[in-house]
């Protein structure tokens, strides 16, 4: 059974659309997290969420908008999309208390805004 | 605040010689590190996890990693490269004591390429 599972695994779409991504962990965790890996491969964390809260929010753009419906789901929406939107979007879990910061990580979903 | 520098972009090893891929850290207090590994068109995998117990830390798949606060560095090594190991390394700090939620801080990544 797969941990962390995003889906779609690769989006290939048009400037200006509206798209998603969804993610779901069956790990029990708290915490989860949207981090962005760009063309050079840099990872950088996006948002984090711990219990349906948002707790790390970053300098991304407001068109970037997670969605925490319960603990065990965490989706991205990216409305009208940029060609620098295109990167590989991971989404990670973790537990709370000891531990908390060992990052389960999902298998990424590729996005590439033509 | 804290970041690692990665020191090589690409490593190139032999199948059968010894890997060594170096990060500096730098951090106002003691840090978590880690070594998360990417294998092509993968998620990312944690290596091994530094948090001040041990300095020399053993990880999955033989490799390791040895903190060395006097020359803040945590570099991962393992004895004897396979051809599975060629993969994306990414050396990672983790900020202080949180409750809830980490924003890990990732080197820029160091390429293994494994030769036959």
């Amino acid at each position: 059974d797969t941990a962390v599972s995003q889906t779609p695994k690769y989006l290939v779409t048009q400037m200006g659309n509206d798209k998603s991504i969804k993610c779901e962990q069956n790990l029990g965790h708290d915490t989860m997290y949207w981090y962005k890996q760009d063309s050079k491969k840099f990872l950088k964390i996006m948002f984090s969420y711990n219990n349906k809260e948002l707790i790390i929010n970053e300098t991304v753009p407001n068109r970037f908008s997670p969605k925490s419906p319960d603990k065990a789901h965490l989706n991205l929406h990216i409305n009208s999309l940029e060609l620098g939107d295109s990167a590989v979007y991971f989404c990670a879990s973790s537990q709370a208390g000891a531990g908390a910061n060992v990052l389960t990580f999902g298998a990424g979903s590729r996005l590439t805004v033509l | 605040a804290q970041s690692v520098t990665q020191l090589d972009s690409h490593v190139s090893v032999s199948e059968g010689t010894p890997v060594l891929l170096r990060c500096n850290y730098s951090s106002s207090y003691s840090p978590s590190l880690f070594w998360y590994v990417q294998h092509p068109n993968k998620g990312l995998q944690l290596l091994l996890k530094y948090t001040s117990a041990a300095t020399l830390v053993k990880g999955i798949n033989g490799f390791e990693a040895e903190f060395k606060k006097s020359e803040t560095s945590f570099h991962l090594t393992k004895p004897s490269a396979h051809m599975s190991d060629a993969a994306e390394y990414f050396c990672v700090v983790s900020p202080p004591n949180s409750n809830s939620g980490y924003a890990l801080n990732f080197g820029k990544g160091t390429s293994l390429l494994v030769t036959p």
